[in-house]
């Protein structure tokens, strides 16, 4: 059963400390996607890559926040200094990226910066 | 920019009926996609059901169907028989279709549905 593979499922962190999270992509799937959620803002998009290159990181604070494909499996978000306003819940998902390219959703990480 | 609004924060329904989750979005694209994500408490994502713009029919998977209503911009869930395991938080989305350059999704904010045995 194919599935996006996201780790940690939570993370607790000190406010400076760096944070990474990692996602595996459903293998064959050449987009991927990460979304935050929080309370406030609901579920919005950080960055989108296509076949490992970035197209859209407009949602994402590019001072602290970095996102990068080191290779086809593995997609990874990285926030250096974290925030207490960073802590959210942070999804990544994965498609084939043609038609309807329907986006299959990891178990999302729950960041808590203290 | 896309905008997609989900007028009802909560619903209940009694095990076995029937409930309607709404849904209405912005766009002047004619070609796009709307997708019903459903959220358990498990904290994952999982599709429910998904509608192409360019389709008259209204989609449906088992006890899962949609009023898809273009000209008013609207599409809305129902869930027949509801059973326990339907509790949960329901996302609306919308994707445009782009032709490859840009499949984000944007979300609406989400209804939490109580099911009542």
């Amino acid at each position: 059963d194919a599935r996006v593979t996201q780790t940690p499922r939570h993370k607790v962190t000190e406010m400076g400390q760096e944070v990474t999270m990692r996602c595996q992509p459903i293998l064959g799937h050449n987009t991927v996607f990460w979304y935050r959620q929080t309370m406030m803002q609901g579920l919005e998009l950080l960055a989108y890559f296509r076949n490992r290159a970035p197209l859209d990181d407009s949602g994402m604070p590019k001072d602290r926040f970095s996102a990068e494909m080191p290779d086809a499996t593995l997609a990874t978000l990285k926030i250096q200094p974290s925030e207490p306003r960073d802590s959210a819940v942070y999804f990544c998902a994965s498609g084939r990226g043609t038609g309807e390219n329907i986006q299959y959703f990891g178990a999302g990480t729950r960041l808590s910066v203290l | 920019a896309q905008t997609v609004t989900q007028s009802q924060p909560e619903m209940s329904v009694q095990e076995a009926e029937t409930v309607t989750l709404s849904c209405t979005y912005d766009t002047s694209e004619s070609d796009y996609y709307l997708f019903w994500y459903k959220q358990p408490p498990s904290r994952q994502m999982i599709l429910v059901i998904r509608q192409e713009a360019y389709k008259q029919q209204n989609a449906t998977e088992n006890r899962f169907s949609v009023n898809f209503q273009k000209a008013a911009k609207s599409f809305s869930l129902k869930i027949s028989d509801s059973q326990l395991g339907d509790a949960a938080m329901y996302f609306c989305a919308y994707r445009r279709e782009s032709g490859g350059s840009n499949y984000k999704l944007t979300f609406g904010k989400g209804t939490l549905l109580t099911v009542n045995p």
